[in-house]
């Protein structure tokens, strides 16, 4: 059973408008999570991490923020580019432990 | 940069043929892991390394083994490839830190190889 849940598999808005990606957890332990960004033929990278000891991160037009009572995080990306397109995937971590769960991934496509 | 390699992009092998996977980094990483990528289920963890010669058994550990002889490399092995272990699979590395509650960092990740077996 998975452990970090992305329920909408694809995403489209228009170019300049906002994007909100959607990620849930179920496992409590959880207290780092992260937001990867993939091309097609490529591996995912990094785009933005958030501790469990905040509710929100910023970076540029990337935003994280986390609901702990509710198991729920999102990433919204302002304003949105065609560049941004490509697949998210949502991540995170437990404990004193580094290794990651991460979840089914949502497509973005963002149109001109 | 961090730059993990991983040695093939695309590889085709037979049902019962042993099959390595390898992935080098070149930033002195302690941890390594092994994902494999698949539609609809997205990254799971087939095993993981935090030392040399140290393995730990992801989520979905049957039908791999792993070896870390190295601290820069970490080989996926399938014993004997089977038609449902066609898939992307993606290497990954990343610094041990200690882990205050809440603090952790990112892992790299390399190119991804797509293994398909027929």
């Amino acid at each position: 059973d998975q452990q970090v849940k992305q329920n909408s598999p694809s995403l489209s808005v228009q170019e300049g408008r906002i994007s909100i990606l959607n990620c849930d957890y179920t496992n409590s332990m959880f207290d780092y999570f992260l937001w990867y960004k993939k091309y097609p033929a490529e591996g995912p990278t990094f785009l933005i991490s958030i501790s469990s000891i905040k509710d929100k991160n910023e970076d540029g037009r990337f935003t994280v923020f986390l609901n702990k009572s509710a198991k729920h995080l999102s990433l919204h990306i302002v304003p949105s580019q065609p560049g941004d397109s490509a697949v998210y995937f949502c991540a995170a971590s437990a404990g004193g432990n580094n290794d990651m769960r991460f979840g089914a991934g949502t497509r973005l496509t963002v149109k001109p | 940069d961090v730059k993990v390699t991983q040695s093939s992009r695309y590889l085709v092998k037979r049902t019962g043929e042993k099959v390595f996977l390898e992935c080098v980094q070149d930033m002195d990483h302690e941890n390594m892991f092994w994902y494999r990528q698949d539609p609809g289920l997205g990254l799971r963890l087939i095993y993981f390394s935090y030392d040399v010669k140290m393995k730990e058994k992801g989520d979905i550990p049957e039908g791999y083994s792993v070896s870390r002889e190295k601290k820069e490399r970490f080989s996926l092995i399938l014993e004997s490839a089977s038609t449902n272990q066609t898939s992307m699979y993606l290497c990954a590395s990343s610094p041990y830190i200690i882990r205050d509650p809440g603090m952790n960092t990112e892992a790299f990740f390399g190119q991804g190889t797509r293994l398909t077996v027929v």
